[in-house]
């Protein structure tokens, strides 16, 4: 079955820096969309990507879609301490989402 | 627009009990999903039904567990006799079709003593 990999598994980074978390496929996805989960809250969407290749920004979140639609990049600068929490990519293939198990993101001050 | 509802927030049982859990999506979403975490893990797919019908239930455990979205009313996530292991937060999310974007619920956060 369709299984989506997300690494790192922990980002700690001070606050101000740069980070990248990444999202690998096993299969071709129709799309892929990115959710942030806050400590002790629920899972919110944040954006969809449908083209190969497909560029989002977000204030510093940016967002990319790879060329064969098997990956995908999150891409946060000057990091915050409002970024904390979990970030999780969901690839769709046919009908169903997939969830990868998350990036867990802590900032230093 | 109201958001995904659930009920209850939190939620005690002693081992053996039963568990019902509620989920109302948002209005004009038939499509309902619902998944488990455990602390410090991530999302687990458990079940994906739209009204009346269980689509995909290959994420639920064949015992104790089952799940319903009746043509009226909230659906339901039931766990039967439950045990220690069954102790985590239980996310509801709806969609207006599939493959669109999830909008989750607070989440049921079940406690086993």
């Amino acid at each position: 079955g369709q299984q989506v990999m997300q690494i790192p598994q922990y980002q700690h980074v001070q606050e101000g820096e740069d980070f990248t978390t990444y999202c690998n496929s096993s299969t071709t996805l129709s799309n892929i969309q990115w959710y942030k989960q806050r400590p002790g809250g629920h899972p919110v969407f944040l954006i969809q990507l449908v083209k190969s290749g497909e560029v989002k920004k977000q204030k510093r979140l940016t967002f990319q879609f790879g060329e064969a639609k098997k990956n995908s990049s999150l891409h946060i600068t000057a990091t915050q301490t409002t970024d904390v929490g979990t970030y999780f990519c969901a690839g769709v293939a046919d009908y169903k989402l997939s969830f990868g198990a998350g990036t867990t993101v802590t900032v230093r001050a | 627009n109201a958001g995904v509802m659930q009920n209850p927030r939190h939620l005690v049982r002693r081992r053996g009990q039963e568990a019902r859990l509620r989920c109302s999506p948002m209005k004009g979403h038939s499509h309902v999903y619902w998944y488990r975490q455990l602390p410090e893990e991530g999302l687990k797919f458990m079940v994906y039904l739209q009204k009346e019908n269980i689509i995909d239930e290959s994420g639920m455990p064949k015992e104790r567990f089952s799940a319903e979205f009746p043509k009226e009313g909230p659906s339901i996530l039931r766990i039967q006799q439950v045990v220690r292991g069954d102790s985590a937060a239980y996310f509801c999310a709806s969609s207006p079709s599939s493959a669109y974007e999830q909008y989750f619920g607070p989440g049921t956060r079940l406690t086993v003593t």
